[in-house]
């Protein structure tokens, strides 16, 4: 199993410019989880979702949109870059259905908005 | 609302010996985990160890084992007879039990050196 995968691994962007950060997970996880963390500092949660079809917001969700077609992906859309969103961004998976629930996370997308 | 406080920015122990990194939670919620994440140079996020609210026994992995003082609202993590792969920066992270288990809440991270 690949576990969590994200894309791209860098990606420098103009102020008002628009992506989209990909993740994916092999291990048929329900929830999956988009996360932010700034220099020195540990990880926000941006959104999550619980399953296809349903996602909601986390701790830090402005200036950012997600959807959930299938089960293995879970795309973060930035719309109008701002240098503010300058971070590392990562994507983690989990199962429910463990006692611990643990998190698995991806490589990280390291994202400069200058 | 919970928290997570890792008062040590960065320590430094010499290879071969313990060290204990320090982590201190608040929640009201009876039902919450505990876990320890290692973040090397490379910037991915490990999953090392956790500790549930209602296990009795402190947790153990390997080289790794937390130490849970519920009273105290503590969940140290030790790592013994350290290694240079170890140095890395470690976050301790709070998920709350029940409904609410989508969130892992983290602290600011400790920077741990492992010298020769």
């Amino acid at each position: 199993n690949a576990g969590v995968t994200q894309t791209p691994k860098f990606r420098i962007l103009k102020i008002g410019q628009s992506m989209t950060l990909q993740c994916t997970q092999d291990m048929n996880h329900n929830y999956m989880y988009w996360y932010r963390q700034d220099p020195g500092m540990g990880l926000k949660l941006i959104y999550y979702s619980v399953g296809a079809g349903i996602t909601d917001k986390g701790e830090v969700p402005n200036g950012y949109n997600v959807s959930r077609s299938t089960t293995e992906d879970f795309p973060l859309r930035l719309e109008l870059a701002a240098p503010s969103q300058t971070s590392v961004y990562f994507c983690a998976s989990s199962s429910p259905r463990g006692a611990t629930d643990t998190q698995y996370f991806g490589p990280g997308t390291r994202l400069t908005v200058l | 609302a919970q928290k997570i406080t890792q008062t040590q920015p960065g320590m430094f122990v010499q290879e071969k010996e313990a060290v204990t990194l320090d982590c201190t939670y608040d929640t009201s919620d009876p039902s919450y985990g505990l876990f320890w994440y290692k973040q090397p140079s490379s910037g991915e996020m490990i999953f090392l160890i956790y500790q549930g609210s209602y296990d009795q026994q402190n947790a153990t992995e390997g080289r790794y084992s937390l130490n849970f003082q519920k009273a105290r609202k503590s969940a140290n993590l030790v790592i013994s007879a350290s290694q240079l792969g170890d140095s890395a920066m470690y976050f301790c992270a709070m998920k709350l039990g029940g409904g609410s288990n989508y969130k892992l809440t983290f602290g600011k991270g400790t920077l741990l050196t492992v010298n020769p």
